[in-house]
């Protein structure tokens, strides 16, 4: 139990397209969705956190307007990257936060390698 | 804010035992976390500790200490496939806070 899928699992793209990344919980569902961004060997780094229904809290210096979250249902969120550029060239990996599972265990999304060129 | 310190990178031959320190300096703290990523992959979970103590899972055992704000995740019988990258998580209210991660690489 407890799957979470990403996809695309791979994405490149022109500079000045957008790209939206889907994260589904596939047998649970999901309260909150975090979107993480992973450089070359650094850590997750949380971007955003998203709420079912309600619109997406975002950590400092990250743009709300280049990065656009829809959490439309429970099982649900997506990430769409405006006007992208080879500087947000990354991976992106989303996670889930269960509603029935107090634990606080977040399971992850298998992560989208986008390419801008 | 969050400040969450664990090792670079650790070496360590096959059949060996390895520790992966943890620090951490959070406010709101309600567990630590310990994931392992394979180099490409999303990471896995491994552990979480809530209470202070040892807590064991076949090869892997994590410890706690809440009044210390320190972790250590312990790899017995390391095995070739042990090598990854090995992130230290702090829980706090509704988020997951990560540490840069440890590389072990595992020798035969």
């Amino acid at each position: 139990g407890a799957v979470v899928s990403q996809h695309p699992s791979w994405v490149i793209c022109k500079s000045g397209t957008s790209v939206k990344i889907e994260c589904r919980s596939l047998d649970f569902q999901a309260t909150t969705m975090f979107w993480y961004r992973q450089f070359p060997k650094q850590s997750l780094m949380l971007m955003a956190t998203s709420n079912e229904g309600s619109k997406a809290t975002y950590e400092q210096g990250v743009e709300k307007d280049k990065f656009l979250i829809n959490h439309a249902s429970l099982t649900l969120s997506t990430l769409t990257v405006t006007s992208a550029h080879p500087e947000d060239s990354s991976f992106y990996i989303c996670s889930a936060k269960s509603r029935v599972l107090n634990t606080g265990e977040l399971f992850f999304g298998e992560g989208s390698r986008l390419t801008v060129l | 804010g969050q400040n969450i310190d664990q090792p670079t990178e650790m070496t360590a031959t096959e059949g060996a035992i390895v520790q992966i320190n943890c620090t951490y300096q959070t406010s709101g703290f309600n567990g630590l976390f310990w994931y392992q990523q394979h180099a490409g992959e999303a990471p896995t979970f491994l552990s979480y500790n809530v209470l202070d103590g040892l807590e064991e899972k076949g090869r892997f055992s994590s410890f706690l200490s809440r009044s210390k704000g320190y972790s250590y995740l312990l790899l017995k019988e390391l095995q070739m496939k042990d090598s990854a990258s090995y992130l230290c998580a702090a829980y706090n209210d509704y988020k997951l806070s990560f540490g840069a991660g440890t590389t072990v690489t595992v020798r035969a």
